[in-house]
């Protein structure tokens, strides 16, 4: 069974990076994924999406600072000069038998 | 700019209906498939169901949960997507986004299909409660 696991909480410093971690479950190690940022209150928002060589794909005016990358089964966000408004939650998406599947999500503090 | 505004929930008794309205601009609609995905309060992301472009034969698709009571559809000449819930349960109490889906292709390197969500509306909250 297709699951995308994510860690439910991750925190940083203001300025500093941050690297999220999605896992494919068995069986399902290349597949691509995207990730999405949903900010407090708001609908999410589509940020890029990553292959199992780690080739990305970014969505219309994400900064640089969002990147993505890719090892085995796993595939990471990494978020560098952290903002305030970057404190939200991170769900990664893939794609199941024939529809969109989706992580737990993990919410990320600014500290 | 893409905009997607989900208009029509609000309160529903166990067992009524609901039909919400999904408004899009600042793409080409015609040509592109149309999700809902929904949040229970303090919970993760659901895909719903979507319909196809018309170029793709307009077929519907759902999530088991749903099928059978949940009926999306598309208006081409109003730019619109409508999400009619029947029989509905508390279960069923979400935020509902109205969303963009790209059709999957096969990626070579991993020997699957992807297919992503991408873009989304604001959401719109169903409440089902007596």
């Amino acid at each position: 069974q297709l699951v995308l696991t994510q860690s439910p909480s991750a925190s940083a410093s203001l300025g500093a990076s941050v690297k999220l971690t999605c896992t494919l479950s068995s069986g399902h190690s290349n597949n691509v994924i995207a990730w999405h940022q949903q900010q407090p209150e708001k609908g999410p928002r589509y940020l890029m999406k990553v292959s199992s060589d780690g080739g990305q794909s970014k969505g219309v005016g994400i900064p640089d600072r969002f990147s993505a990358s890719s090892s085995g089964a796993e595939r990471y966000l990494t978020i560098s000069s952290l903002q305030s408004d970057d404190e939200a939650d991170y769900y990664c998406q893939t794609w199941g038998t024939g529809f969109p599947v989706f992580g737990g999500g993990t919410k990320l503090t600014v500290l | 700019e893409v905009q997607l505004v989900e208009t029509g929930g609000g309160l529903v008794k166990p067992g009524g209906s609901l039909r919400l309205s999904c408004a899009a601009s600042g793409f080409s609609f015609t040509n592109t498939w149309m999700s809902w995905v929904r949040q229970a309060p303090g919970k993760g992301l659901e895909w719903v169901g979507r319909v196809k472009s018309n170029n793709d034969g307009g077929t519907t698709d759902y999530q088991i949960h749903v099928k059978g009571r949940f009926t999306i559809s598309r208006d081409d000449s109003k730019n619109m997507v409508f999400l009619e819930m029947k029989s509905l349960r508390t279960e069923d109490t979400a935020v509902y986004y109205c969303t963009t889906e790209t059709p999957p292709y096969y990626d070579f390197r991993s020997g699957n299909y992807f297919g992503a969500i991408d873009y989304w509306g604001q959401g719109i909250l169903v409440t089902v409660s007596s």
